[in-house]
């Protein structure tokens, strides 16, 4: 399979606890979006890189949120002291230079 | 900031029947995309629509665009329990980014 790959797809964690996530691109896609999804919402932008260059970031990435795509290929996304509002699906998609991007399955986690 | 607004939130139809979702926005964007997501599962990519007047069809579903009137549609014809989803529009900030703005999503489920 060559598609976007996520690790792990369940992550069940206390409060307080950190948590990081990975996520595997598409083979030579250049660009790398992070994406948080709430129950009943559409995914909402974190933040995206193009190679391993971290270009943008929303304001909905706190602090305690770190994204890092080292070598440019996979990415990793932690979250620090983590809280019951953090709770979400992380999505991760990429692209080249088309505009389509994939999104891979997505890591649920639940903060209790 | 951009908004992106769909109508209806829920939709309910029997099958065989045809209805229309709409997705307006706030930018003069021109590229529009729609998304298919079924219960805890990822976003699966429908249409990339680049230019006013785009139209692109897949089986059932059919997408437009107007961005002068900036409001996309996504049409069904002749339903099937199949279809049942959440389906999302998105726009591109128009800018190098990419990084998309969603709906809320369109819960469409098809009745037989």
């Amino acid at each position: 399979d060559t598609g976007v790959s996520q690790d792990p797809r369940h992550k069940i964690t206390k409060r307080g606890q950190n948590v990081t996530f990975r996520c595997d691109p598409i083979s030579e896609h250049n660009r790398l979006y992070w994406y948080r999804q709430t129950l009943g919402q559409g995914p909402e932008f974190l933040t995206y890189f193009q190679n391993e260059a971290q270009l943008e970031k929303s304001r909905l990435l706190s602090d305690r949120f770190s994204a890092e795509r080292p070598k440019g290929s996979f990415s990793t996304l932690e979250i620090q002291r983590t809280e019951q509002g953090d709770s979400a699906m992380y999505l991760c998609a990429s692209k080249d230079t088309g505009p389509r991007q994939y999104f891979g399955p997505g890591t649920r986690l639940t903060v209790t | 900031e951009l908004k992106v607004e769909q109508n209806p939130l829920f939709l309910s139809m029997q099958e065989g029947k045809n209805y229309t979702i709409y997705c307006n926005y706030s930018t003069t964007s021109d590229r529009l995309y729609w998304y298919r997501q079924d219960p805890g599962k990822s976003l699966e990519s429908l249409f990339v629509l680049l230019s006013n007047g785009a139209v692109k069809q897949e089986g059932r579903l059919m997408a437009s665009l107007d961005t002068k009137a900036r409001l996309s549609t996504l049409h069904i014809t002749a339903a099937v329990h199949d279809l049942s989803a959440t389906y999302f529009c998105a726009v591109d900030s128009g800018a190098g980014s990419y990084q998309l703005t969603f709906g809320k999503g369109t819960k469409l489920s098809v009745i037989p």
